[in-house]
């Protein structure tokens, strides 16, 4: 069955550390690779996308994503974290081969909430 | 990227009644979409809103719970009818944006509460 798997459901790091947050997925084919950020009673923001080409991503706010297909995965990483990362993290995929139409649905992980301490 | 505004923002509900959610976009899109985030949990599809057609569902959700609207390409509401305390969540709308890459974003959310 076709799955998004977010291993860790709660990270704890301190301010300056570095993150890597693991996102794992089973699709027959590589899909289109989300990640999204939820910070505290607030809506969700994209982080950065993949759909092809280059397998290094960055994206907002210092992030960065590595799609590795060999492992089908997705991690994201930031050098440096600062305390208003603090947030939940989810990655998510749209089927590969899906058009702009009424399959282009998002599958989401569970996702990670990530704690910063100072 | 697209502004996607969502009223109410909160709400606290009496059970049996029903609430409507707005969703309006700065921009024309074709797919619209509505999200439920029960509490603690991640994002679950409730339908997808097309302009001029039908709403299409995803297993579980039914149109007599979850009556969607999609007057124009700007606009789309989704009412949660008949509310009881299991359907305190967040409701998200969303947008597709087709271009260099389709990509979907998200309205700050409606937090409702059913008591």
């Amino acid at each position: 069955a076709q799955s998004v798997t977010q291993p860790d459901i709660h990270i704890t790091v301190s301010e300056g550390a570095s993150l890597e947050l693991r996102c794992n997925y089973s699709y027959g084919a590589t899909p289109y690779l989300f990640w999204y950020v939820q910070s505290p009673g607030q809506g969700l923001q994209l982080l950065l996308k993949y759909f092809s080409g280059d397998t290094l991503v960055q994206g907002i706010k210092g992030f960065e994503a590595e799609f590795k297909r060999s492992q089908s995965s997705f991690n994201l990483r930031k050098p440096s974290v600062h305390w208003s990362d603090a947030a939940e993290y989810f990655c998510a995929v749209v089927p590969w081969g899906a058009s702009g139409g009424s399959n282009y649905k998002l599958t989401f992980g569970k996702g990670t909430l990530l704690t910063v301490n100072p | 990227s697209a502004v996607i505004s969502q009223k109410p923002s909160r709400d606290i509900c009496q059970r049996g009644t029903s609430l409507t959610i707005q969703c309006q976009v700065d921009s024309q899109v074709t797919m619209m979409f509505w999200y439920r985030q029960q509490p603690g949990q991640s994002l679950t599809l409730i339908a997808t809103a097309n302009q001029g057609s039908e709403a299409t569902y995803e297993s579980g959700f039914v149109i007599d719970k979850f009556p969607i609207s999609r007057p124009n390409l700007t606009f789309s509401t989704l009412t949660v009818s008949n509310m009881s305390p299991e359907d305190s969540s967040i409701y998200l709308c969303s947008v597709l944006l087709q271009g260099a890459g389709n990509t979907i974003y998200f309205g700050e959310g409606s937090w409702l509460t059913v008591v």
